[in-house]
């Protein structure tokens, strides 16, 4: 069966500061990855996603994700937050299906 | 623009009810996807098409009902059945399920029963 963990359930970090978003995966084949963010009260955006090749990709507003097989783990970063990239954040693995992660939510200080 | 839009975005519904959210997609996609969203639980899969006049239960199908009878629209509706219908509820849709293609989201129905 799938299954996707997100260890942080809550991550607060300052203006500028780099992030990282950890994601695990349970899945017996080659697994489709995909990170989205939620701004409260909105449906889910892409921000990128992994199939297969490089297992470095880029997305959106500056994110980008690795893959790492050994580790089960597709964990997304960015270099440096902004204010605005305060939000939920799922990691989703496709198998059979969609299977979402529990969520990590960001907070961002001024 | 080509999108999903749901309606209403806000629903309030008495105890005993049942209820019907909207979903329509003007993508042209085969695959819609219904999902239920509580906070620290991520979002759970309730049904499922792959193509019109055909539909899967997902994680959590029970106390709900859907129907494809066009290829944009995917109605799901609350019955009185679910015990816990409040939620916050997303509609998505993709090319075609097998794809690898993403799912794009509707901005979702919240739901509250009074």
């Amino acid at each position: 069966a799938q299954s996707v963990t997100q260890p942080d359930i809550h991550i607060t970090v300052s203006e500028g500061a780099s992030l990282e978003l950890r994601c695990n995966y349970s899945y017996g084949a080659t697994p489709y990855l995909f990170w989205y963010v939620q701004s409260p009260g909105q449906g889910l955006q892409l921000l990128l996603k992994y199939f297969s090749g490089d297992t470095l990709v880029q997305g959106i507003k500056g994110f980008e994700a690795e893959f790492k097989r050994s580790q089960s783990s597709f964990n997304l970063r960015k270099p440096s937050v902004h204010w605005s990239d305060a939000a939920e954040y799922f990691c989703a693995v496709y198998g059979q299906n969609f299977v979402f992660g529990p969520g990590t939510r960001l907070s961002v200080l001024p | 623009d080509g999108g999903i839009t749901q309606s209403p975005k806000y629903l309030f519904r008495k105890e005993g009810q049942n209820v019907t959210l909207s979903c329509e997609q003007n993508l042209n996609h085969d695959a819609m996807y219904w999902y239920r969203q509580d906070p620290g639980q991520g979002l759970r899969l309730i049904y499922y098409s792959q193509i019109v006049n055909d539909f899967q239960k997902g994680d959590i199908a029970e106390g709900y009902s859907v129907s494809r009878e066009k290829k944009e629209s995917f109605p799901l509706t609350v019955t009185s059945a679910q015990k816990n219908p409040t939620a916050f509820y997303l509609c998505a849709s993709r090319t075609r399920a097998g794809s690898t293609d993403t799912q794009y989201f509707g901005p979702g129905t919240r739901l509250t029963v009074l």
